[in-house]
């Protein structure tokens, strides 16, 4: 079965400062990975996605699997980007495609 | 990208008591998710529900405490039956974008808190 962990449930850092979420994940199979973030009093919506390769708001994440990881990187923090951050791991069930999320960290950014 | 509604967006609850959550889509898509989101913890999936279908239930939810309709493309409902205390979660209903990308895209959630 799949799992996603993320180990920090909060991450508080001053403006400007450099972030890392830490995401690691185990599947047997080829991971997709995710990931998503929530700001306050708005819905659940997709970051960005490792196949992508791409660079939203100006955070990155590159996928590991040597060390089954897929943290979020971002060089200079800004205030809003404090949200909540789920990583994400796509995998198939007998139903068809699914998600499975990791436990989220909050992400604090100070002024 | 999808534009997802659910009803009610909160509602307080008695114990014993049954709720049901609708979820509207602006598109026609094949598949569409239930997730749980309890107090401080992440999603949980509870079941996936195809049009024209049974719903799949995932490990630890049963048709019969969570049914699910899925009567055309672009609805459907979750019901909580029986409330406890326990079920006081976020209920989200997902979707899938188009192409297969993996993407989902969220409802608002229905906060319910069962007394």
């Amino acid at each position: 079965a799949q799992r996603v962990t993320q180990p920090e449930k909060l991450l508080s850092v001053f403006k400007g400062a450099p972030v890392e979420l830490k995401c690691n994940y185990s599947y047997s199979g080829s991971p997709e990975l995710f990931w998503y973030v929530q700001y306050s009093r708005q819905r659940l919506q997709l970051l960005l996605r490792h196949i992508s390769r791409e660079s939203i708001k100006g955070f990155t994440a590159d996928l590991n699997k040597g060390e089954t990881s897929f943290h979020l990187k971002k060089p200079f923090a800004q205030e809003e980007d404090s949200a909540m951050y789920y990583c994400a791991l796509s995998a198939y069930n007998n139903a068809g495609n699914m998600l499975t999320f990791g436990g989220g960290t909050r992400l604090m950014v100070k002024p | 990208s999808a534009v997802i509604s659910q009803k009610p967006s909160r509602d307080i609850c008695q114990r014993g008591t049954s709720l049901t959550i609708q979820c509207q889509v602006d598109s026609q898509v094949t598949m569409m998710f239930w997730y749980r989101q309890q107090p401080g913890q992440s999603l949980t999936l509870i079941a996936t529900a195809n049009q024209g279908s049974e719903a799949t239930y995932e490990s630890g939810f049963v048709i019969d405490k969570f049914p699910i309709s899925r009567p055309n493309l672009t609805f459907s409902t979750l019901t909580v039956s029986n409330m406890s205390p326990e079920d006081s979660s976020i209920y989200l209903c997902s979707v899938q974008g188009r192409g297969n990308t993996g993407e989902l895209f969220f409802g608002e959630g229905s906060r319910l808190t069962v007394l």
